[in-house]
């Protein structure tokens, strides 16, 4: 079974540009949530999606975005890119039944704005 | 709101010794679960156990156990044995029986000496 995996990998973009990140969750998993790890401030949670639907949302200012397709992949958006922007961010699906279960993560995007 | 304090940045340990992470955290649900996640560097953040807050008895994982402090809010890893491969960032999160949105810990860098 293939796990989760998010494109692209690494990326360096520059202050004031747009940024799209992916995420392919496991096969049959339909919650995908994505979280931000930094240095300064860990890993922090930006946003949950089941169904296509948010569920939860993190303390994110709105230039972050995301979305679910019906075949539960997933995007999220940065804009107007900041210096602060730059991180590791996370993509874990799971079930979506309830936080009963485990979290897989995939590798990651690191970006960095220059 | 939940929180979650690892207490301890790094810890050294000696191959085939054992170590103990520190965890606590605060919540104001009921049912809930706690996690110990490790994240090798470079590597994708994998579940190493799991603990769920309704039950009394502690979780083991092969040379990984946990020691559940419900009322004292203490949620501690005992890596035993440690091998090299333990080498890791291990963080410990929270979620709440209802949701898929983790709360993790700053983390505990884990350096294992040969």
């Amino acid at each position: 079974k293939a796990g989760v995996t998010q494109t692209p990998r690494y990326l360096i973009k520059t202050r004031g540009q747009q940024v799209t990140l992916s995420c392919s969750p496991i096969s049959g998993h339909r919650s995908v949530s994505w979280y931000q790890q930094t240095p300064g401030q860990g890993l922090q949670f930006l946003f949950e999606y089941f169904s296509e639907t948010q569920r939860n949302k993190g303390n994110f200012p709105g230039r972050f975005s995301g979305r679910q397709f019906s075949n539960s992949r997933s995007e999220m958006n940065v804009s107007t890119l900041e210096l602060g922007d730059s991180a590791l961010y996370l993509c874990a699906s799971t079930s979506g039944t309830g936080g009963t279960g485990e979290l897989f993560f995939g590798e990651g995007s690191r970006l960095t704005v220059l | 709101a939940q929180t979650v304090t690892q207490s301890q940045p790094e810890m050294s340990v000696q191959e085939a010794e054992t170590v103990t992470l520190s965890c606590t955290y605060d919540t104001s649900e009921s049912d809930y679960y706690l996690f110990w996640y490790k994240q090798p560097p470079s590597r994708q953040m994998i579940l190493v156990i799991r603990q769920e807050a309704y039950k009394q008895q502690n979780a083991t994982e092969n040379r990984f156990s946990v020691n559940f402090q419900k009322a004292a809010k203490s949620f501690s890893l005992k890596i035993s044995d440690s091998q090299l491969g333990d080498a890791a960032m291990y963080f410990c999160a929270i979620i709440k029986a209802a949701g898929n949105k983790l709360t993790f810990g700053g983390g505990t860098r884990v350096l294992v000496k040969p």
